[in-house]
């Protein structure tokens, strides 16, 4: 899991601002997935993409965006229409076939 | 779609002791339950997992268990020492995009 790195560790957000948290993997993995913790929750799906410019809706994707136009990269974008930003981002990614995943070491989100 | 329950959500054993975390699903497609370790403000870390068609699993002193009849599945961990420490994720799948993840157990092992 040393292969998947996120940025920034921290990233404080205003009101009614967009913010873009990066996930980058050098594992060659073809899936890529975006998870949100709360404190006392499970990790719950955001998106998810198993194959380069294609991906789904998780469970709670309204107020997120995402894109895969590489392989390596899968950006998300946490847009104003988000109330409740404020939590501890988790990318994971994945071989194809395969279940097991992998975690970065996560962004935490606040909002100002 | 799948639910998954998992107890307690705080365990204190003292070291030395075993720790045993129970997970419960609901749906009988997934076939694939691993487990994660988090650590404060950390990533989860796969420390185990079991597939569907094995009742149980060990790597040294941890341990998962399942049932399938009963849709269940449980983490063992023997001869706890304090970096044991840390919260626990059980999960269930049964496709790879399909992860669900139970709601944690903090584990704390006192000296």
């Amino acid at each position: 899991d040393g292969g998947i790195t996120q940025s920034p560790k921290y990233l404080f957000r205003k009101e009614g601002q967009n913010v873009t948290l990066s996930c980058e993997q050098n594992l060659n993995h073809d899936a890529m997935y975006w998870y949100r913790q709360d404190p006392g929750q499970g990790l719950r799906l955001i998106y998810y993409s198993q194959i380069v410019n294609d991906f789904q809706k998780g469970d709670i994707a309204e107020g997120y965006s995402v894109s895969r136009e590489k392989k390596e990269s899968f950006p998300l974008t946490v847009t104003s229409a988000q109330k409740n930003p404020t939590a501890f981002y988790l990318c994971a990614s994945s071989t194809q076939g395969t279940e097991t995943q992998y975690f970065g070491p996560g962004t935490r989100l606040l909002v100002l | 779609g799948e639910n998954v329950e998992q107890h307690p959500s705080t365990l204190s054993v003292q070291e030395g002791d075993s720790a045993v975390i129970k997970c419960t699903y609901s749906d009988s497609a997934s076939n694939y339950f691993p487990w994660y370790k988090q650590e404060l403000g950390k990533r989860p870390q796969l420390i185990i997992d079991i597939r569907s068609n094995v009742g149980e699993k060990k790597d040294q002193r941890i341990a998962v268990t399942l049932n399938k009849t009963a849709k269940h599945f449980s983490l063992h961990i023997t001869e706890t020492q304090p970096e044991d420490s840390a919260v626990y994720f059980c999960a269930a799948s049964n496709a790879p995009s399909e992860f669900y993840f139970g709601t944690g157990t903090s584990l704390t092992v006192i000296p």
